[in-house]
């Protein structure tokens, strides 16, 4: 059974760095193609992909987000870390991990972590 | 990269079958066979109904069904039951540096 949870602080404040940990189990991100990405989605609006990282250790990055964020993984932890600089309100959402991204679909997501960013 | 749109709502009375677009350019939905649709009730996670245009995962209702047209693609859901009342979400690969796109989001609501 395929399952990914999320994990970080539910409250940063504008300015500070925001680190989230997706672990997951029922696969592996050694195994050739497969690959996990964050997603996001604020309060009553639409999802946003973010971020990628594949076995191969490849990296992508949402084009409005790039010079923000940091993609990594720990295989032998099955984890998979993003970090998210300069925090602002508008950042405040649920951040989702999900197997796939790419040319495949996310098939597996995490339950999501809500993230207020607020003074 | 802009968002693919979707209607901001559709609805149907029970039983009655509705269709959902999801329109984006050459360079996403057009371009490629890689459109997936997610399924989301609130205050849940999104779970995938539709994947590579017209495909469906094990466990998901025959009810489902998707299609593509030149730069839009459709989820269609037949013999519309109140359990379908949620958010779809379509997502497209792009060959844009931004790897992924969603759409804007459609609530279906169940009349």
């Amino acid at each position: 059974q395929v399952t990914l949870r999320e994990s970080g602080p539910a409250l940063v404040k504008p300015t500070q760095t925001l680190t989230l940990t997706c672990t997951f189990s029922g696969f592996s991100l050694s195994t050739s193609g497969m690959c996990v990405s964050w997603i996001r989605q604020p309060p009553g609006k639409a999802l946003e992909w973010l971020a990628l990282i594949d076995w191969d250790d490849d990296k992508y990055y949402s084009t409005s987000l790039k010079t923000r964020l940091t993609i990594s993984k720990d295989t032998s932890k099955n984890q998979v870390v993003l970090t998210m600089t300069n925090m602002d309100p508008v950042d405040t959402a649920t951040y989702y991990c999900a197997r796939g991204g790419g040319l495949d679909a996310f098939d597996i997501w995490g339950q999501g972590t809500m993230v207020t960013v607020s003074s | 990269q802009s968002a693919l749109t979707q209607p901001a709502s559709v609805s149907g009375s029970p039983g009655q079958s509705i269709t959902i677009s999801c329109t984006g350019t050459s360079s996403d939905v057009g371009g490629y066979n890689y459109v997936s649709w997610y399924q989301q009730h609130p205050g849940k996670a999104p779970k995938l109904m539709i994947y590579d245009v017209s495909n469906r995962p094990s466990g998901v209702s025959n009810r489902f069904s998707g299609s593509k047209s030149g730069n839009t693609a459709s989820l269609t859901i037949s013999g519309l039951q109140a359990e379908d009342e949620a958010d779809y979400y379509c997502s497209s690969y792009t060959s844009s540096s931004t790897l992924n796109v969603f759409g804007t989001g459609t609530k279906v609501t169940v009349l």
